[in-house]
């Protein structure tokens, strides 16, 4: 296994287009997070999947923005008419089902976007 | 209110020097995990150490240390003897047992000088 793996790793479109990411975790992990990182700030929460169930979704995730997890495994990212604000680094995580609160995330590269 | 304040935006530490960095946390619940994340210019996130809320003792890997202080609610990060690739951003992040989310804080940026 080799981790967490994100495609693409950079995406560069026009403002009003459709992009879509997506994030291979690790196979054992049954969660999965999606986090978007902006120049000097830390990861912001968009979704969590557990499983095939999307469990919770962020007030950024606007209407826009869809996530799905089929089956449970991969999961994409769609970003409908995209806008400059939208740029950012789309960080895709998994992590097992753990007791309480342990157990880190596991990150993978991310997919940078830029939208010109 | 933040759930996890980083009030270094920058920290500079002389190679083979120790360094600590600073967080602190704002929970209700009895329960949670204190997480440092490293991230160098390459963009991965990476795991460095983990402190559960009823850990007696603080959490330490190799040369990262967690200064735990439950009462402060803050969980520093010390590392000791400083590398030229330990320059990065650190995250320093919460997970509740009632949440599902990783509350990450604004990161601090870490330059080693040789």
């Amino acid at each position: 296994d080799t981790g967490v793996s994100q495609d693409p790793r950079h995406k560069i479109t026009k403002r009003g287009q459709n992009v879509t990411f997506r994030c291979d975790p690790i196979s054992e992990h049954n969660r999965l997070y999606w986090y978007r990182q902006t120049l000097g700030q830390g990861p912001e929460f968009l979704t969590y999947f557990q499983n095939e169930a999307q469990l919770e979704k962020s007030r950024l995730l606007s209407d826009r923005f869809s996530a799905e997890r089929p089956k449970g495994s991969f999961s994409t990212l769609e970003i409908q008419r995209t806008e400059q604000g939208d740029s950012a680094m789309y960080l895709c995580a998994s992590s097992p089902t753990v007791q309480a609160n342990t157990g880190e995330l596991f990150f993978g590269e991310g997919s940078r976007l830029t939208v010109l | 209110a933040q759930k996890i304040t980083q009030t270094q935006p920058g920290m500079f530490v002389q190679e083979k020097e120790a360094v600590t960095l600073d967080c602190t946390y704002d929970t209700s619940d009895p329960s949670y995990g204190l997480f440092w994340y490293k991230q160098p210019s390459s963009g991965e996130m990476i795991f460095l150490i983990y402190q559960g809320s009823y850990d007696q003792q603080n959490a330490t890997e190799g040369r990262y240390s967690l200064n735990f202080q439950k009462a402060r609610k803050s969980a520093n990060l010390v590392i000791s003897a400083s590398q030229l690739g330990d320059s990065a951003m650190y995250f320093c992040a919460m997970r509740e047992v009632t949440g599902n989310q990783f509350y990450f804080g604004t990161g601090t940026s870490l330059t080693v000088i040789p």
